[in-house]
């Protein structure tokens, strides 16, 4: 059974310093989609990035950037110089196979993170 | 792309009344259909996912069904709702591009 782990519940920084969230996640498939949702106070699911299990490329967008690796099966996300406005809940997903009913996504627990001024 | 439209945004229902929670999809034909539910300070819980029309697979024993009348109409229902029923409702799709969309969301409490 496919399983994601957000091992860090609440992150608390200051506006500026770049924070790190961690996603290991557990699966039997050898294709695989893993994501990235941020969650406002809003309560709307904003997604931020989907990654296959064949692409193990770093990717960056402006200060938000993911380190995707097999080897520790681990999505880390990191935000760069955090602002006010990237507080909110951020949750790591997985979904195994291709479009079809192996296709639901099975969340991690969520990090609430806050960004003091 | 899609668009998921979720309705009501919010709603206050006493223990025992029924619910009726619907989920419309724009942009995509033959979307698979999921419903999410988030209890309060916890992560998503999927509770039933739809390929099809009048197909529905449940994935966790409760008080809630989901039916799918039409191919981008997914509902969600109670006869009679508990207050474990409280949390937050999410309906989501993916399109023929592989394009997980989330809706709004329903903030349901039962009082």
């Amino acid at each position: 059974a496919q399983k994601v782990t957000q091992a860090q519940t609440e992150i608390s920084v200051v506006e500026k310093e770049d924070v790190t969230l961690d996603c290991v996640y557990e699966t039997r498939d050898t294709t695989y989609y893993l994501f990235w949702y941020k969650q406002p106070p809003s309560g709307e699911l904003v997604f931020l990035i989907r990654r296959n299990s064949f692409d193990e490329q770093n990717e960056i967008s402006g200060r938000y950037s993911w380190n995707f690796q097999k080897s520790t099966s681990s999505f880390n996300f990191t935000i760069t110089a955090s602002q006010v406005v990237d507080s909110a809940v951020y949750f790591c997903a997985l979904s195994e196979g291709n479009t079809g009913a192996n296709s639901k996504l099975t969340f991690g627990k969520g990090i609430t993170l806050s960004v003091r001024p | 792309s899609q668009t998921i439209h979720q309705w009501p945004a919010t709603l206050v229902q006493p223990v025992g009344s029924p619910l009726s929670l619907e989920c419309t999809v724009e942009g995509t034909s033959n979307p698979n259909l999921y419903w999410y539910r988030q209890a309060a300070g916890r992560g998503l819980q999927l509770l039933f996912y739809s390929v099809g029309i009048g197909q529905i697979s449940s994935e966790v024993p409760q008080n809630l069904s989901a039916s799918r009348p039409q191919d981008r109409q997914f509902i969600l229902s109670s006869k009679k709702l508990l207050l474990s029923d409280s949390g937050f409702y999410l309906c989501a799709s993916i399109g023929q591009n592989y394009g997980y969309t989330f809706g709004s969301g329903t903030r349901l409490t039962v009082v």
